[in-house]
């Protein structure tokens, strides 16, 4: 199947510093992404939705510009945490698919904010 | 909120089929029902999916009723490495593919 990559697999920051992590299609491209975020224990939540070349759409309660995502090109979507805080620390993880294909999930991106 | 009901957890012996239950009690006529699972600490991995009809790939079988309002998910021989939350989730045909997920099972597979 398709392969998406999401990079780093993990990060500690410090609170106040901002925290990239980029997703990539590695054989397809994708139009349109989607980035979840999931708490220990709990299932993943939908945050945003990532379109190559235009604004992201984001979920209600979700900050656009806390979570800042550019789609700058069809194989890499960035996710950009900014001024983290420790209740930002949590499992992020992004997904891409191709025209009415099933969605290919990334590895995921554990971010600790201390 | 997610539109699936599954139960949260269940256990299954190494080597046994695992047989993961859903209900999808507002499933409309154009949705298909997928299933992934996720590993602890990884992304949700695809597993199988269907409209109507039973599937079956080299991962596993899916069983869906006639009235759809219910799907069966079955791992033939269960490994230690299926351990997994198993998600299942009602798609439109053509949809933009953001996936609403459950509270899934947690299947443990006992050795």
């Amino acid at each position: 199947g398709a392969v998406v990559s999401q990079h780093p697999s993990r990060v500690i920051c410090k609170s106040g510093t901002s925290v990239k992590i980029e997703c990539r299609s590695l054989d397809f491209q994708a139009t349109t992404m989607f980035w979840y975020r999931q708490f220990p224990k709990k299932s993943l939540m939908l945050m945003a939705t990532s379109n190559e070349g235009s604004k992201a759409t984001y979920e209600q309660g979700v900050e656009k510009d806390k979570f800042l995502i550019n789609h700058a090109s069809l194989t890499l979507s960035t996710l950009t945490v900014t001024s983290a805080h420790p209740e930002d620390s949590s499992f992020y993880i992004c997904s891409a698919s191709l025209m009415n294909t099933e969605a290919f999930f990334g590895q995921g991106t554990r971010l600790t904010v201390v | 909120d997610a539109k699936t009901t599954q139960p949260p957890s269940m256990d299954c012996a190494e080597g046994r089929a695992a047989n993961l239950p859903c209900n999808h009690s507002t499933i409309s006529g154009n949705e298909y029902v997928y299933w992934y699972r996720q590993i602890h600490s990884q992304g949700p991995q695809y597993i199988i999916h269907g409209l109507k009809n039973n599937e079956t790939n080299e991962m596993a079988s899916l069983i869906i009723t006639e009235d759809r309002k219910s799907s069966t998910l079955i791992l033939p021989h269960a490994t230690l490495r299926d351990t997994a939350v198993y998600y299942c989730i009602d798609l439109s045909a053509g949809s933009a593919r953001q996936l609403t997920f459950g509270s899934g099972t947690q299947l443990t597979v006992l050795p």
